[in-house]
């Protein structure tokens, strides 16, 4: 257990559709990472926060948006699902905001758009 | 951002026998180079990183070396396990420091 928390596990819904995925990162990390990993592929960076600030951006969709709360908490915002939405999305926290800090990966959210 | 390549995409080997994963970067200010192994439909895992004050870095049948003027690292797993079957991902930071840029990933199969 990496002590990052990702709920739901698992998401069905219809295309058009909005959903929110939410991640709990380890007590006492301050940076919390969202990335996508469609079937048989790499892991895709979407976006970091840090301390409830924006801190990076990769290639995040305009559909999708991130927020991070006071207690740290992030949620993942994807909006008019598309079928190739579908894929498991990780969260990964880590106590600083720099590379040289391990990160920890949640268990993901499988997504699955029909 | 970061451009992380890896190879190879799928690897084979007899159980014993090493494997090994190589990867190459573009920033020349990346320090820190983690290794994630991920098992089928679970989260990836840390097993070893290096930074870029070293060359070199084992733990027990893992190993990672770094040539930083080559700007290239790899991935030296030696007397290979079935339970080594994964898919192994490189990373490394971005030009802001601030996130992770993963490889490709790499399919490791070990033939019992």
């Amino acid at each position: 257990d990496s002590g990052v928390t990702q709920t739901p596990k698992h998401l069905i819904t219809a295309t058009g559709q909005r959903v929110t995925l939410r991640c709990s990162p380890r007590s006492g990390d301050l940076s919390v990472y969202w990335y996508q990993q469609s079937l048989d592929q790499g892991l895709q960076f979407l976006i970091q926060y840090y301390n409830g600030e924006e801190r990076a951006k990769g290639n995040i969709l305009e559909r999708f948006s991130a927020q991070q709360f006071p207690d740290l908490h992030s949620e993942l915002n994807l909006s008019s699902l598309e079928l190739g939405d579908s894929a498991l999305y990780f969260c990964a926290s880590s106590v600083a905001s720099g590379p040289r800090t391990e990160a920890f990966f949640g268990q993901g959210t499988r997504l699955t758009v029909v | 951002g970061e451009n992380v390549e890896q190879h190879p995409s799928t690897l084979s080997v007899q159980e014993g026998d090493s494997a090994v994963i190589k990867c190459t970067y573009s920033d020349s200010a990346s320090n820190y180079f983690p290794w994630y192994k991920q098992e089928l439909g679970k989260r990836p895992q840390l097993i070893i990183d290096i930074r870029s004050n070293v060359g070199e870095k084992k733990d027990q049948r893992i190993a990672v070396t770094l040539n930083k003027t080559a700007k290239h690292f790899s991935l030296h797993i030696t007397e290979t396990q079935p339970e080594d079957s994964a898919v192994y991902f490189c990373a490394a930071p971005g030009l802001a420091g601030n996130q992770f840029y993963f490889g490709t990933g790499t399919s490791l199969t070990v033939i019992p």
